[in-house]
C-alpha cells in the first residue's frame, strides 16, 4: 500500500531564516505530488505541483519554491520566511485516479 | 463569489443522529467530487470519490451529488464521537487538471 510521509512534524521559526519541508511517497510511481497550505477559515491553498521529476508547476506567486529531485520526494523551500509564512503544510499524491492522498502536514509558526 | 462554498459550523450533533454535510459550487464543469474528514492537527483523510450525478454508499457514509443545483452532500448515519472532525469537500474538473478546489471544511462534534 501506498504511503506519504512528511517531516518535520512540528516546525518554528524566526522572520528571516530559511526552510526546507521534506515529503516522500511509498509504494507508488511516478505520482503527481502536490504542496498546499492550509490556514483557519481558508481551506487549502494550491501552492504547487508536480508531475515528474523536475517539472514543477507554481499556482501562487510568494517567497517560497518546489523541487522534485527524485520520482517520490517532493521539497518545500524558502530563502527567508515571512511571518504570513505561518501555516499547516500538507504534501499530497495523486495516481491519474483523480483523487488525492495527503500526508500528515508539517505546522509551521514563524515568529 | 467563491467556487464552492461550505458552512464552517461549528455543528453540534448527539450521538446516533444523522448528519448532513454540504458544499454548493459555482463552476458546472466540476465533474469529479470528493468528501475528506480531517482531525485535529492531522493531514485530511479521503472518505468518498463520486464522479458525476448520482449517490454513492460506503457503511454510514453516503455521498450525494446534484449537477442541476450545483449542490454536493455527505450523509453520516449513527454518527459517533469519533466521527467529531472538521470535513472537506474537493471536486475538479476534468481528469488530469491537476487542480482540486477544497471547501473551507464543517466542523462536526457528536456528543456523547
Amino acid at each position: 500500500s501506498q504511503t506519504i510521509h512528511q517531516w518535520p512534524a512540528t516546525l518554528v521559526q524566526p522572520v528571516g531564516s530559511p526552510l526546507s519541508l521534506e515529503c516522500t511517497v511509498e509504494g507508488t510511481s511516478n505520482p503527481n505530488l502536490y504542496w498546499y497550505r492550509q490556514a483557519a477559515g481558508r481551506g487549502l491553498q494550491l501552492l504547487f505541483y508536480s508531475v515528474g521529476i523536475g517539472q514543477i508547476s507554481s499556482e501562487v506567486p510568494q517567497n517560497l519554491s518546489a523541487s522534485r529531485p527524485q520520482d517520490r520526494q517532493f521539497i518545500l523551500s524558502s530563502k527567508k520566511l515571512l511571518l504570513s509564512d505561518s501555516g499547516f503544510y500538507l504534501c499530497a499524491w495523486e495516481d491519474g485516479t483523480d483523487t488525492q492522498y495527503f500526508g500528515p502536514g508539517t505546522r509551521l509558526t514563524v515568529l | 463569489q467563491k467556487e464552492v462554498e461550505q458552512d464552517p459550523g461549528p455543528l453540534s450533533v448527539p450521538e446516533g443522529a444523522i448528519v448532513s454535510l454540504n458544499c454548493t459550487y459555482s463552476n458546472s464543469a466540476f465533474q469529479y467530487f470528493m468528501w475528506y474528514r480531517q482531525y485535529s492537527r492531522k493531514g485530511p483523510e479521503l472518505l468518498m470519490y463520486t464522479y458525476s450525478s448520482g449517490n454513492k454508499e460506503d457503511g454510514r457514509f453516503t455521498a450525494q451529488v446534484d449537477k442541476s443545483s450545483k449542490y454536493i452532500s455527505l450523509f453520516i448515519r449513527d454518527s459517533q464521537p469519533s466521527d467529531s472532525a472538521t470535513y472537506l469537500c474537493a471536486m475538479s474538473t476534468t481528469s488530469g487538471t491537476y487542480k482540486y478546489i477544497f471547501g473551507t471544511g464543517t466542523r462536526l462534534k457528536v456528543l456523547a
